[in-house]
């Protein structure tokens, strides 16, 4: 199985900040990477997929670049609802995995 | 609008069975691949199981191979997971989720699995 290294596990940051999530498959993946965000007692929200592409209805001070092996989430300026935990899913071939998330918490 | 409704979580003996349903609506079923994931307490997202819209090809993580199967039947819009031998190391909230583009799209509330004797 393909293992998706998430950094940071946790992250503190301030209303406005802009932040930066990364995610390190351990193989090629072209662009098949999504990115999730979990609020606890709450389903997960697909926020992008195929690495870049922003989901519908999903605010635009998200965004999502990379491929083959590298993978970076941005907000651009945080709102006190993003504080949240973010994942990564590299969806290539037969199987899925996630990274191990990165709590992001206000400072 | 999309709803996933997961059900038939517990609480179980480890060894045991169980069987979780997902009741699906407001989108066509039949034509989505559909996910099973889980979360254990105080862990991140775990993918369980992939099946494509018409059954033919269903996939699962190497360390779950062989005692969990995943299944749909699309006359009734409910996808199934069937978890045997079950593990203390299986508790977890067990969600369900659409397939978009093959990541995990739309997802249900999830239904709460506790193995214990």
């Amino acid at each position: 199985d393909i293992l998706m290294t998430q950094s940071p596990s946790t992250l503190s940051a301030s209303v406005g900040d802009r932040v930066t999530i990364t995610c390190r498959a351990s193989q090629g993946i072209t662009d098949h990477v999504a990115w999730l965000q979990h609020k606890l007692g709450k389903a997960p929200t697909l926020l992008i997929s195929r690495a870049s592409n922003l989901e519908s209805g999903v605010p635009s001070r998200f965004s999502g670049s990379g491929y083959g092996t590298e993978f970076t989430l941005t907000i651009s300026s945080l709102q006190p609802d993003d504080f949240a935990t973010y994942y990564c899913q590299q969806h290539n071939g037969y199987s899925r995995t996630f990274g191990h998330g990165t709590k992001l918490e206000i400072k | 609008q999309v709803q996933l409704v997961e059900s038939g979580g517990g609480v179980v003996q480890p060894g045991r069975s169980l069987r979780l349903s997902c009741a699906a609506s407001g989108f066509t079923f039949r034509n989505y691949g559909m996910h099973w994931v889980r979360q254990a307490p105080g862990k991140g997202l775990e993918w369980v199981a992939v099946i494509s819209n018409d059954e033919r090809l269903q996939y699962y993580p190497d360390s779950l191979k062989g005692r969990f199967t995943i299944s749909r039947d699309n006359s009734k819009n409910t996808l199934f997971l069937q978890m045997n031998s079950l593990r203390t190391e299986d508790t977890a909230m067990y969600y369900c989720a659409t397939s978009v583009d093959g990541a995990c799209g739309s997802w249900g509330q999830g239904t709460l699995v506790t193995v214990s004797s």
